[in-house]
């Protein structure tokens, strides 16, 4: 089975500057897929970004972008230049690839607040 | 072009009780997945359907039950409600089975046991 771990319950930092959060995951599988989603307090779990493992280019949206380190097991998430809105709870979560096996598994959330 | 729709929007049950949750998936998409999310916790997976039929079960007790309809909208069941099933119901729906696209999530029901 496979696990993902947020290991930064929660974490701050002031607006404008640049933050890091941070995932490990555990699979036997080669090929899978990596997600982040954001939850803000409107409860509605939206996705950040997608990497997929097979791709060696890192996954760039806009302000955020990942560091995939596929050996390492290591798919942290950067926001740049950080807003007042990006304050939401964000997961990490893995998912394997083929008929039946889409689920999701979610890692427990870092709580991310961006300080004016 | 409507997302993924979930009702109620929150419900107070007590033990013992049932209770049926509905999901709308949003426009073209197929696969409909559900997860429990207790406080302070990730999403954790129940179950998912696909052509009416539930294809993959997370681990969740029979207790936990569900549907999905020709027009792809989705129930989720739990008789005999325990306090621990107090929980934010996440609805996600996606264009599944073997196409490995992302899943989008709905606003969720938050379920109270008394």
């Amino acid at each position: 089975a496979q696990t993902v771990t947020q290991s930064q319950p929660e974490m701050s930092v002031q607006e404008a500057e640049t933050v890091t959060l941070s995932c490990t995951y555990d699979t036997s599988e080669s090929n899978y897929y990596l997600f982040w989603y954001k939850q803000p307090p409107s409860r509605q779990m939206i996705l950040v970004i997608r990497q997929e493992a097979y791709k060696q280019q890192n996954a760039t949206e806009n302000r955020f972008s990942v560091n995939f380190q596929k050996a390492a097991k290591s798919f942290s998430l950067k926001i740049s230049d950080s807003q007042l809105g990006d304050t939401a709870m964000y997961f990490c979560a893995f998912m394997k690839p083929g008929f039946g096996n889409e689920k999701l598994t979610f890692g427990t959330g870092t709580r991310l607040t961006i300080i004016p | 072009d409507a997302g993924v729709t979930q009702s109620p929007t929150h419900l107070i049950k007590t033990r013992g009780q049932q209770v049926t949750l509905r999901c709308s998936p949003k426009s073209g998409h197929d696969t409909v997945s559900w997860y429990q999310q207790a406080l302070g916790q990730g999403p954790q997976f129940i179950f998912q359907y696909y052509e009416e039929e539930e294809r993959q079960r997370g681990n969740f007790p029979d207790r936990f039950s569900g549907h999905q309809y020709p027009n792809y909208s989705s129930e989720l069941n739990v008789n005999a409600l325990l306090l621990g099933d107090s929980a934010l119901y996440l609805c996600a729906s996606s264009l599944g089975q073997g196409r490995n696209q992302p899943q989008h999530f709905g606003d969720g029901t938050r379920l109270s046991i008394l």
